[in-house]
């Protein structure tokens, strides 16, 4: 069964330094997701990706975050200047259509 | 304010009894209705969802869901659990402008005990 991957599982990082998190989404789905969930919070979307551009993003995704889908496969996640606030689980998901999304397993980040 | 409730936080149930997991939103009309689930260690697995028509939907892993439009009520049902079914739940509402901004519910742990 087709799935969503994403490396690394776990991240520790020093407050201040650029993390890149990375994603493969299924391969025939055309629209990309990240969300975060910070522990003992909700799930929370941050930006949904179409097209090669943003189609929406939430309040939390300031300009510390950028995401690029450098080639045909990867889906990737940055945060420029992480803080500790940033310490969270990041999921990553793609779909063919609304609301069907397919989620990866996640990748920790922890902020140090 | 567009909201998604789970009021349960935590739900204990014998194997091979019932399971129902609340859910109720708050938007201006009736988004798309999702449920998902979490194991230790896993990513969030669709279980099943609503657009429209029929409000009692089927998914996987023998789970169904009933949407009551009245009640802004999308209840996740299971009638005989099995401890594999131990996981985290979690409500999902989509606005219907929108093609994957989620709004989740904070979840529900569900324990299954022998």
């Amino acid at each position: 069964e087709p799935e969503v991957t994403q490396t690394p599982s776990h991240q520790v990082t020093q407050m201040g330094q650029e993390v890149i998190l990375r994603c493969v989404p299924i391969s025939n789905h055309l629209y990309f997701y990240w969300y975060r969930q910070i522990l003992g919070q909700k799930v929370e979307f941050l930006v949904s990706f179409y097209n090669n551009e943003i189609s929406e993003k939430s309040e939390i995704f300031d300009d510390q975050f950028s995401v690029e889908r450098p080639d045909g496969s990867n889906f990737t996640l940055k945060i420029r200047s992480t803080k500790l606030e940033d310490s969270a689980m990041y999921f990553c998901a793609s779909s063919t259509g609304p609301g069907e999304l397919f989620f990866g397993e996640g990748s920790r980040l922890t902020v140090l | 304010a567009q909201s998604v409730t789970q009021p349960d936080i935590h739900i204990t149930v014998s194997e091979g009894a019932s399971l129902e997991l609340r859910c109720n939103y708050s938007y201006g009309a009736t988004p798309y209705l999702f449920w998902y689930v979490q194991s230790p260690g896993q990513g969030l697995q669709l279980l099943l969802k609503y657009f429209s028509g029929d409000t009692l939907v089927q998914g996987i892993k023998g789970f169904e869901a009933e949407f009551k439009r009245s009640q802004s009520s999308f209840n996740l049902r299971k009638p005989s659990v099995h401890w594999s079914d131990a996981a985290e739940y979690f409500c999902a509402v989509l606005r219907t402008d929108s093609w994957g901004k989620l709004q989740f519910g904070a979840g529900t742990q569900v324990v299954v005990t022998p």
